[in-house]
């Protein structure tokens, strides 16, 4: 079942575009966050909402910006995409009353910016 | 600030060996703990939680892990490996105090390699 779907699943940019990675879920999750995935260092974390009126930063938001459209909908745009932002990104949800902070993952977008 | 270490960046067991991938990780207060993993190009699923219950927690495909309070630890083991196992493994540990409740904070991943 794709409770949590990202869309592009895969893009190819050039340095300078501007990009918007989409992320919906079917959760009712309050709860949504970004991250990004690179060889090595894990998952950190780039923004998270905790509801619609709430956006956090998180410990690497430099060169990105984030929407909460809707409590489905969380997306993260790329103003102007660089070199070191290639990597997989990764849309999560939560409801920490419901499952003990459990996470639920998005398939994931990677992202390849020449 | 709460952290995860995953000690061995690549572990490699030969198909029916012992798995054991090893987790320590830093919190001020008693915390929610979490193994994922990640098949090649998929996204992470729940391997298994610690939520204050027991010590020893059961999950998916026969693994298991034990919260040891003393030594700070979590690690996850399988008995006998399997060819099927062959992935990237994260620990991860919740955030429980202030505004960052709820939060995961994520180690830097074990990639295991399961050879016939």
């Amino acid at each position: 079942d794709a409770d949590v779907t990202q869309t592009p699943r895969n893009r190819i940019t050039k340095t300078g575009k501007r990009i918007m990675l989409e992320c919906s879920q079917t959760k009712g999750h309050d709860r949504m966050y970004w991250y990004r995935q690179d060889p090595g260092l894990g998952l950190r974390l780039i923004y998270y909402s905790f509801d619609v009126k709430d956006i956090n930063k998180g410990e690497i938001s430099d060169g990105y910006s984030v929407s909460r459209q809707a409590q489905a909908k969380f997306s993260l745009s790329l103003e102007s995409a660089i070199p070191n932002q290639t990597a997989l990104y990764f849309c999560a949800t939560s409801d920490p009353g419901l499952n003990h902070h459990e996470q639920f993952f998005g398939p994931g977008t990677r992202l390849t910016v020449l | 600030a709460q952290s995860v270490t995953q000690l061995g960046s690549h572990v490699s067991v030969s198909e029916g060996a012992l798995v054991l991938l090893r987790c320590n990780y830093s919190s001020s207060v008693p915390p929610y703990l979490f193994w994922y993993v990640q098949y090649p190009n998929q996204g992470l699923q729940l391997l298994l939680k610690y939520t204050s219950a027991a010590t020893l927690v059961k999950g998916i495909n026969g693994f298991e892990a034990e919260f040891k309070k003393s030594e700070t630890s979590f690690h996850l083991t399988k008995p006998s490996a399997h060819m099927s196992d062959a992935a990237e493994y994260f620990c991860a540990v919740s955030d429980l105090g202030g505004t960052s409740y709820g939060k995961l904070t994520f180690g830097q991943g074990t990639i295991l390699t399961v050879h016939p």
